[in-house]
């Protein structure tokens, strides 16, 4: 069965430092999210990715934070000077989107960061 | 704004009992709602959804939800629990993006 996969499985960076998450999606699908989760709290969006563009960004996705599909098969997502706060759990998620809000995004296993 | 509650941190069970994970809703209009599941340093696992028709939802590993629209509720059900469902489950309802509730650990004691 397709599955999302996700590298590295742990970062551990500096404060300030440039960090590149990697994500493949499942082959046949066209949409590709990122969500994080800090420690404790619950799994929140950051931004949807559609047809090489950004779809939708919620508020916490700010100038630090970029997504780019360098070629057919990866998605990444980089944040260009890390803050402590930073540190999270990053999923990737794929989906086919039939239509808006219906479709199942399928998650990787995560990329846990760590910023000191 | 659309949103999911899960008023339960833990749910503690014996395997073999019945287990509801509750969850609640606030929408505008007619609600997507999901259900997925989290095992220990694994991700996020899709069990089922509800998106129109039967109010009652299959899903995997035997899981089952039912929609209230009167209740606006949204309750993940297995008629018999097992050791292996130990885990930390996620309600959401979906707009452009998931939107997640905090999760509710789940404990099934042999």
């Amino acid at each position: 069965e397709p599955e999302v996969t996700q590298t590295p499985s742990h970062q551990v960076t500096q404060m300030g430092q440039e960090v590149i998450l990697r994500c493949v999606p499942i082959s046949n699908h066209l949409y590709f999210y990122w969500y994080r989760q800090i420690l404790g709290q619950k799994v929140e969006f950051l931004v949807s990715f559609y047809n090489n563009e950004i779809s939708e960004k919620s508020e916490i996705f700010d100038d630090q934070f970029s997504v780019e599909r360098p070629d057919g098969s990866n998605f990444t997502l980089k944040i260009r000077s890390t803050k402590l706060e930073d540190s999270a759990m990053y999923f990737c998620a794929s989906s086919y989107r039939l239509a808006e809000g219906t479709d199942t995004q399928y998650f990787g296993p995560g990329t846990r960061l760590t910023v000191l | 704004a659309q949103s999911v509650a899960q008023p339960e941190d833990q749910v503690n069970v014996a395997e073999g009992n019945p287990l509801t994970v509750k969850c609640t809703y606030s929408v505008s209009g007619n609600p997507y709602l999901f259900w997925y599941v989290q095992y220990p340093n694994r991700g996020l696992q899709f069990l089922l959804k509800y998106i129109t028709g039967d109010n009652l939802v299959k899903g995997s590993y035997g899981f089952e939800a039912e929609f209230n629209k009167s209740q606006t509720s949204f309750h993940l059900k297995k008629p018999s629990a097992l050791v292996s469902d130990s885990a930390l489950y996620f309600c959401a309802i979906s707009g452009y993006a998931l939107n997640f509730g905090k999760g509710t650990s789940l404990l099934v004691t042999p």
